[in-house]
């Protein structure tokens, strides 16, 4: 088992430029969702699924899209890069949503110039 | 009050000593409490669930006191191995999770 992952570790971007940061999990987890990590904060949730086919936004949604389309897969889409959107990125995949253990994958660092 | 408040430290502790942490939420039907560890530049890993009766595993003990609102780490005959940030988890309702910005903790030789 790969557990989670994510794609790519590392990533620059120019203000209004878009990416899709990738996250995978092999465990069959129904739950997933995206965290950003900044200095001197907690993790914050940004958007959340519980299956696939369903997604709902978390405590920082602006400026990020995200779909599942698979219960494997759950991309976060940065639709026009800010710089306050620099920040290290986690995916996380639970069983029972937040009931349970969330698995983290090894995170993106973003930074957006 | 905030959500989820934890003292940042750091806790500088000698090798062999116990160190206790605390963690405070603000919304009293909360529903599910973790303390989880994450080391520099890594991710989150889940150290311990905190039941309401309490837990403990080998040297680490979480114990939840809803009265008072408050959840506690309590580590027992630290290693050097322990140092890391510790970071605690409330679960506020389904669909709502709350980090605390996280204790860091040092071991010293």
């Amino acid at each position: 088992n790969a557990g989670v992952t994510q794609t790519p570790k590392f990533q620059v971007l120019k203000t209004g430029q878009s990416m899709t940061l990738q996250c995978a999990q092999d465990m069959n987890h129904e739950y997933m969702s995206w965290y950003r990590q900044d200095p001197g904060m907690g993790l914050r949730l940004i958007h959340y699924s519980v299956g696939a086919g369903i997604t709902d936004q978390g405590e920082v949604p602006n400026g990020y899209n995200v779909s599942r389309s698979t219960t494997e897969d759950f991309p976060l889409r940065l639709l026009s890069a800010a710089p306050s959107q620099t920040s290290v990125y986690f995916c996380a995949s639970s069983t029972g949503q937040f009931h349970n253990e969330q698995f983290f994958g090894p995170g993106t660092r973003l930074t957006v110039l | 009050r905030k959500e989820v408040e934890q003292d940042p430290g750091p806790f500088n502790v000698p090798e062999g000593a116990t160190v206790a942490f605390n963690c405070t939420y603000s919304n009293s039907a909360s529903q599910s409490f973790f303390w989880y560890r994450q080391d520099c530049r890594k991710e989150p890993k889940l150290l311990m669930s905190v039941y309401s009766s309490g837990n403990e595993d080998g040297r680490f003990t979480a114990q939840l006191n809803r009265a008072s609102q408050y959840i506690s780490l309590l580590i027992r005959d630290s290693k050097l191995s322990d140092s890391a940030t510790y970071l605690c988890v409330v679960n506020m309702r389904d669909d709502k999770i709350i980090f605390g910005k996280g204790t860091r903790l040092h071991i010293l030789p």
